[in-house]
């Protein structure tokens, strides 16, 4: 079955410190992967995606992630924090069913950002 | 721009009266999707509309219904909202299989309280 793991449920980080967060993830075949990011009271906004190619792949915002397949890892990084950073991460994985695409959530990490 | 718009941004409704939240795309997509998340927790998949086809997730409660008049439109419907219910409603949208994209969009979602 598919499946999405965040381990780290919060994370403190210091302005201008650089960010890691952890994505695992279960999948039978080439996964679809995707790293989203929610404001307090906000939607989900896509920041990357990985489907193929390149497997350190830029997104909006200065983040980055790279796709580790022997590890079944998509971490997502940031050289440096800011504290408009601060908010909730999903890591998802994305699998079709019929012509549509489903996605799987992990848990989410919530992001704390100290001045 | 193109965008997912969700109505209203805050519905307060009570317990056992009947509430409607709408979705409206000008993305044009095929593929329109209702989550529900709950605080602090990832969004879980309520239904999803594949054009007129309607998909119910299997643990979705019979109390949540949808309609999709048109490919802009979708509605959400919780025929006796229980205190249980009260939580974020998202709607996102994709463009099918087909397109070669999987990426899903969100609107900003409708925070439901029920008093």
């Amino acid at each position: 079955a598919q499946s999405v793991t965040q381990p780290d449920i919060h994370i403190t980080v210091s302005e201008g410190a650089s960010l890691e967060l952890r994505c695992n993830y279960s999948y039978g075949a080439t996964p679809y992967l995707f790293w989203y990011v929610q404001s307090p009271g906000q939607g989900l906004q896509l920041l990357l995606k990985y489907f193929s190619g390149d497997t350190l792949v830029q997104g909006i915002k200065g983040f980055e992630a790279e796709f580790k397949r022997s590890q079944s890892s998509f971490n997502l990084r940031k050289p440096s924090v800011h504290w408009s950073d601060a908010a909730e991460y999903f890591c998802a994985v994305g699998g079709f069913s019929g012509g549509y695409n489903k996605l799987i959530f992990g848990a989410g990490t919530r992001l704390a950002v100290h001045p | 721009d193109a965008m997912v718009i969700q109505n209203p941004r805050y519905q307060v409704t009570q317990f056992g009266k009947p509430v409607t939240l709408s979705c409206s795309q000008t993305l044009n997509h095929n593929v329109m999707y209702w989550y529900q998340q709950k605080s602090s927790q990832a969004p879980k998949l309520l239904f999803h509309y594949y054009d007129k086809d309607f998909n119910n997730e299997a643990d979705t409660p019979d109390n949540f219904q949808s309609r999709r008049p048109n490919t802009s439109f979708c509605f959400l419907d919780i025929r006796s909202p229980g205190l249980g219910d009260a939580a974020m409603y998202l709607c996102a949208t994709s463009r099918d299989r087909a397109s070669g994209t999987y990426e899903q969009y969100f609107g900003p979602g409708t925070r439901l309280t029920v008093t």
